[in-house]
C-alpha cells in the first residue's frame, strides 16, 4: 500500500514561519488533510481539500501541494501550535485510506 | 457541537475479542458515513475501517481484514467494531470519527475521545 512520509520533527521560533511537509504518490492524484494533536487529547482537522479551515482554525494555517508533497504552513507560530501534526490522504492502492506517521512541532 | 464518545476498550488477552461503541450526538448520524482511527501509544494514525451512512459500503485495512468488522445502527446513533482474533500489535487508541470523502480527498472533521485497547497476556 502507499505510503506518506513526514519529518518526525520540526522547530519553529515564536512568531515565525513554519512549512511542515508530508510526500506520497497519492498526494499526486488527492488532496491531503491536515490534523492538529495536542498531547493527550484526540486529533483536529486544521485543513482539508484544496486548502480549507474548518470553522474556528486560525488563519494562521494553511495547506498546500506541489507534486507529491503536501505543505502545511503556519505563519506567525504561536506557542500554542506546539503539537503533533499528521497528514492524510486518499489513496488508490491498498487501504482506502493513508496517513503519515506525524510531524512532532516545537515552538521555541 | 457533534459529540462523539467511544466505550468498550480495555484489556484483552492475545487470541481474544472486544466490541467498541461509539455513540454519536448533536448531528444526523445517518447522513454521515463513520470511521475508527486507531493510534499505537506514541506513535502516528492508523485508518482502521470505514462504513458509509447506509452500511452499503464497507472497508477495511489489510492490517484488520478478517478479524474486524465494523457495523452501525442508525436508529441509535450507534457505532461498533468488533474485534477478533485480536494480536499485541492491535494494542492502541481506538477512535471513532465522522468522515467525509470524495473523488479528490478524504477527511475526517470530528473525532471522539477514544478508548484504549490493550492486548497483552
Amino acid at each position: 500500500s502507499s505510503e506518506l512520509t513526514q519529518d518526525p520533527a520540526v522547530s519553529v521560533a515564536l512568531g515565525q514561519t513554519v512549512r511542515i511537509t508530508c510526500q506520497g504518490d497519492s498526494l499526486r492524484t488527492y488532496y491531503a488533510s491536515w490534523y492538529q494533536q495536542k498531547p493527550g487529547q484526540a486529533p483536529v482537522l486544521v485543513i482539508y481539500g484544496k486548502n480549507n479551515r474548518p470553522s474556528g482554525i486560525p488563519d494562521r494555517f494553511s495547506g498546500s501541494s506541489s507534486g507529491n508533497t503536501a505543505s502545511l504552513t503556519i505563519t506567525g507560530a504561536q506557542a500554542e501550535d506546539e503539537a503533533d501534526y499528521h497528514c492524510n490522504s486518499r489513496d488508490r492502492s491498498g487501504n482506502p485510506v493513508v496517513f503519515g506517521g506525524g510531524t512532532k512541532l516545537t515552538v521555541l | 457541537e457533534v459529540q462523539l464518545v467511544e466505550s468498550g476498550g480495555g484489556l484483552v488477552k492475545p487470541g481474544g475479542s472486544l466490541r467498541l461503541s461509539c455513540s454519536a450526538s448533536k448531528f444526523s448520524f445517518s447522513d454521515y458515513s463513520m470511521n475508527w482511527v486507531r493510534q499505537t501509544p506514541g506513535k502516528g494514525l492508523e485508518w482502521v475501517s470505514s462504513i458509509s451512512s447506509s452500511s452499503s459500503y464497507i472497508y477495511y485495512a489489510d492490517s484488520v481484514k478478517g478479524r474486524f468488522t465494523i457495523s452501525r445502527d442508525n436508529a441509535k446513533n450507534s457505532l461498533y467494531l468488533q474485534m477478533s482474533s485480536l494480536r499485541a500489535e492491535d494494542t492502541a487508541v481506538f477512535y471513532c470519527a465522522r468522515g467525509y470523502c470524495n473523488d479528490g480527498t478524504c477527511f475526517f472533521d470530528y473525532w471522539g475521545q477514544g478508548t484504549l485497547v490493550t492486548v497483552s497476556s
